[in-house]
């Protein structure tokens, strides 16, 4: 079945450092896939999201390109923030109308 | 302000009562859902309904009933026969099926001692 694997956290760095989360995807067909933040205390909000191989998602600085090849959709900014501080969801929707699988979240600590 | 509203924002119980979780949406969706959040575990859906009167089971159904009698309402309660109620869950909605964007609410945290 689909499913979703994406670094553990906590991940902690300094304000203006560049930012890496890994993900990576298991899925048949091609999915559709998301970043979500989760900021303390908040629901989910979706962050971006790219439907087809070779497409960018982007929003608030941070990136996310769709990759066939070695599955995966990383999530990236170049400057982090101390606003940045957040649970960050990976996930993925099969190619058809299905739910949306979560990966288990990273833990985003931003140090002034 | 159109949203989600979930509450209370913390619930706790006594184990072998139940307990309704409140969800309430004022964005006219069509569809709306009940995710379960625990710690290190991204989230897995319990319940969702995509029409008033209409719901279905998700991956973790066992020891939860929901209703859908309302468009804007769509209660979950934890029975006493859900083995670990203690969880962080969450309500959202969209506009219709699973291909829409999902609108989250801010969560109930239910401990169950």
């Amino acid at each position: 079945g689909n499913s979703v694997t994406q670094m553990e956290g906590p991940v902690t760095l300094s304000e203006e450092a560049f930012l890496t989360i890994n993900c990576t995807y298991t899925a048949t067909g091609y999915p559709s896939l998301f970043w979500y933040v989760q900021y303390p205390g908040e629901g989910l909000q979706l962050l971006l999201k790219a439907t087809k191989a070779d497409d960018k998602g982007s929003n608030k600085g941070f990136e996310a390109t769709y990759r066939k090849e070695t599955t995966s959709f990383h999530l990236e900014k170049g400057s982090v923030q101390v606003s940045d501080s957040a649970v960050y969801f990976c996930a993925l929707r099969g190619s058809s109308a299905s739910k949306i699988i979560f990966g288990s979240g990273t833990r985003l600590s931003i140090r002034p | 302000d159109g949203g989600i509203t979930q509450s209370p924002k913390y619930l706790f119980r006594k184990e072998g009562q139940n307990v309704t979780l409140s969800c309430e949406q004022n964005l006219n969706h069509d569809a709306m859902y009940w995710y379960r959040q625990d710690p290190g575990q991204g989230l897995r859906l319990i319940y969702y309904s995509q029409i008033v009167n209409d719901f279905q089971k998700g991956d973790i159904a066992e020891g939860y009933s929901v209703s859908r009698e309302k468009k804007e309402s769509f209660p979950l309660t934890v029975t006493s026969a859900q083995k670990n109620p203690t969880a962080f869950y969450l309500c959202a909605s969209s506009r219709g099926d699973f291909t829409y964007e999902q609108y989250f609410g801010p969560g109930t945290r239910l401990t169950v001692t």
